[in-house]
């Protein structure tokens, strides 16, 4: 199974930050990953998927990018609504893993 | 608009058996695959399984934590995608989602699970 690590759990941030979140695949992925944004009592929602493609409708802020085993999701200037639990996904063969979460914190 | 919700979750045993459904709405449910993935109390997000539309099969696949005891079909003249869960365990404890087809655009609000004596 591919196992994905997220890398920070948590990350303590401010209103207009710039925040990079890594996901780093256990074997290469190519570019089958996707990126999903959680707040407490909700599903997730859906930001990113093949690595870099950004989902209609979500805010330009944020970016992703890499391929193969490393990835990054950015958000280029944090706003209220963006603090959440973020996790990243591999779609490159079942199990579908998710990563840990990464937690942004005021 | 696409619909997914949820339902059967409750309060069972552990050892004993409990089946959720997912009706969809707003897609035409025939031509997706239908995953679960279920979420822990406080905890992350966990891929339990999916099943492939008729054309391929109708055929499920596995997260290892649930093979041999869960088992995913799908009616699509009812519009319904069905997880049959058997010998419950504590650790089975989840707030349990369906989803379209990867990337998972489209989730249902989720039906609790809780397995407890």
């Amino acid at each position: 199974d591919i196992q994905l690590t997220q890398s920070p759990s948590f990350l303590s941030t401010s209103v207009g930050d710039r925040v990079t979140i890594t996901c780093r695949a256990s074997q290469g992925i190519n570019s089958y990953l996707a990126w999903y944004q959680q707040k407490p009592g909700k599903a997730p929602k859906l930001l990113i998927y093949a690595a870099s493609a950004l989902r209609s409708g979500v805010p330009s802020r944020f970016s992703g990018s890499g391929s193969g085993t490393e990835f990054t999701l950015t958000i280029s200037s944090l706003q209220p609504e963006d603090f959440a639990t973020y996790y990243c996904q591999q779609l490159n063969s079942y199990p579908y893993t998710f990563g840990q979460g990464t937690k942004l914190e005021i | 608009e696409v619909q997914l919700v949820e339902s059967g979750g409750g309060l069972v045993q552990p050892g004993r058996s409990l089946t959720l459904s997912c009706t969809g709405s707003g897609f035409t449910f025939g031509d997706y695959a239908m995953h679960w993935v279920r979420q822990a109390p406080g905890k992350g997000l966990e891929w339990v399984g999916f099943i492939r539309t008729k054309d391929f099969g109708e055929t499920a696949e596995y997260a290892a934590s649930v093979k041999g005891r869960f088992t995913i079909s799908r009616d699509d003249s009812k519009h319904i995608a069905y997880l049959q869960m058997n010998s419950l365990k504590t650790e089975d404890t989840a707030l349990y989602y369906c989803t379209l087809e990867l990337p998972f655009e489209y989730w249902g609000p989720g039906t609790l699970v809780t397995v407890s004596s």
